[in-house]
């Protein structure tokens, strides 16, 4: 399978705990986003990286948040001292380098509870 | 303020007949307008990728067209069949690469 993967597909936490869930790209594609969407909603934008720089970060990203994408290839999302409104479902997405495709290509999601 | 609107919000639509719905975006900063399917319990699917005003674009029975001078796209299904049920989301693209999502219209077709 060539697409977009995430680990874990779902994950339950009680308040308090971290998390911390992975993104592996397509592996041509250099540009990496962090979306997250809650029931009724469409995908939030929470950030984005260009190889291993992160570009942009939404200001929905609180500090508890953090992303890396050390290599430029996999991304992984930490949401420390989870709360209960931290529960979404987490999408990553990846495309081609700008100028190129410009379709997104998303993972199926991990779908984060916590209690 | 960056705002994607799509409507309805939801809509049945009887097996066999054919539907549309809106994505409304800002004018402005216009660089691209995605539409993805997305059903339930999988990852959202691109659809098309549209940039150019007047832009029409189709891929068998589902089409779309774009205009960005008034900011709306429209997404066409024709002859509607029961594994078209999903949620339709659009997304604008700015050329500042920022990216937002509208709620998506869902669609439900009656067998």
């Amino acid at each position: 399978d060539t697409g977009v993967s995430q680990d874990p597909r779902h994950k339950i936490t009680k308040r308090g705990q971290n998390v911390t869930f992975r993104c592996d790209p397509i592996s041509e594609h250099n540009r990496l986003y962090w979306y997250r969407q809650t029931l009724g909603q469409g995908p939030e934008f929470l950030t984005y990286f260009q190889n291993e720089a992160q570009l942009e970060k939404s200001r929905l990203l609180s500090d508890r948040f953090s992303a890396e994408r050390p290599k430029g290839s996999f991304s992984t999302l930490e949401i420390q001292r989870t709360e209960q409104g931290d529960s979404a479902m987490y999408l990553c997405a990846s495309s081609p380098p700008w100028g190129g495709e410009e379709t997104q290509y998303f993972g199926p999601g991990t779908r984060l509870l916590v209690l | 303020i960056l705002n994607v609107e799509q409507s309805p919000q939801s809509l049945h639509v009887q097996e066999g007949d054919s539907t549309n719905f809106t994505c409304s975006f800002p004018s402005s900063n216009f660089y691209a307008l995605h539409w993805y399917r997305w059903e339930t319990a999988k990852s959202p699917e691109a659809l098309f990728v549209m940039t150019l005003n007047g832009d029409e674009k189709k891929k068998g029975r589902i089409s779309a067209t774009l205009n960005t001078k008034e900011g709306y796209s429209y997404l066409y299904i024709k002859g509607s069949q029961p594994e078209d049920s999903a949620t339709y989301l659009c997304a604008f693209m700015n050329r500042d690469d920022k990216i937002i999502f509208g709620k998506g219209t869902r669609l439900h077709i009656l067998p």
